[in-house]
């Protein structure tokens, strides 16, 4: 139980365009699903908390306009990244929690973003 | 922002020896989790510590919690290869009063473990 997918899990676009990365709790509700961008060899860094049906909270430092966080259903958020450039480039990976207040999170496989 | 230091970031040991890692954090706790990561993968949880709990077992991994020091270690026990990964601690905001229990992870230590 308790899983949690990504799609797609990996992808090339061109510089400018926008891609679209989903993320899916598969057996369970997620009331809360989160963000997170990872650069090789280093820590996962938190974009974004994400609820169902209201808006997604962004740490310090992250563009809202730039990564459009959607979290409509309980099932699935999708994280959508704007006129991409190559310094968007990373890894980036999203998780589920099935109840407020759960300590434990469970983490989608990533994705692989790489923009040329 | 990262809340855990993890040390050493990478630790290279023969199958069968013990692997110890590290992680410090800077603020209050409620719980102390620990993750594992293959390469280019997702993460998998390990072990989730409380701040009332010092000493947690599951299989092979002992997990220490010295919340004075704010401090923990995560041994591995008779590594095997497959124990190679990436390993972070994370600490999550209930502990500053949050209600998101947004996740904040360590540097990681990368752990290879030669057959």
């Amino acid at each position: 139980g308790a899983v949690v997918s990504q799609h797609p899990s990996w992808v090339i676009c061109k510089s400018g365009t926008s891609v679209k990365i989903e993320c899916r709790s598969l057996d369970f509700q997620a009331t809360t699903m989160f963000w997170y961008r990872q650069f090789p060899k280093q820590s996962l860094m938190l974009m974004a908390t994400s609820n169902e049906g209201s808006k997604a909270t962004y740490e310090q430092g992250v563009e809202k306009d730039k990564f459009l966080i959607n979290h409509a259903s309980l099932t699935l958020s999708t994280l959508t990244v704007t006129s991409a450039h190559p310094e968007d480039s990373s890894f980036y990976i999203c998780s589920a929690r099935t109840l407020a207040g759960e300590r434990e999170q469970y983490f989608g496989p990533g994705t692989r973003l790489t923009v040329t | 922002s990262q809340q855990g230091e993890e040390d050493p970031q990478a630790l290279s040991i023969q199958e069968g020896e013990n692997a110890t890692m590290n992680c410090s954090y800077k603020t209050s706790i409620n719980n102390l989790q620990w993750y594992r990561q293959n390469s280019g993968r997702g993460l998998v949880h390990l072990i989730l510590i409380r701040s009332n709990e010092r000493e947690k077992h599951s299989g092979r991994l002992r997990v220490t919690l010295d919340t004075s020091k704010k401090s923990s270690s995560l041994l591995i026990t008779a590594s095997r290869a497959a124990d190679t990964a990436s390993y972070f601690c994370a600490t999550d905001d209930y502990g500053r009063g949050s209600t998101l229990g947004r996740l904040y992870f360590g540097r990681g230590t990368q752990l290879t473990v030669w057959p």
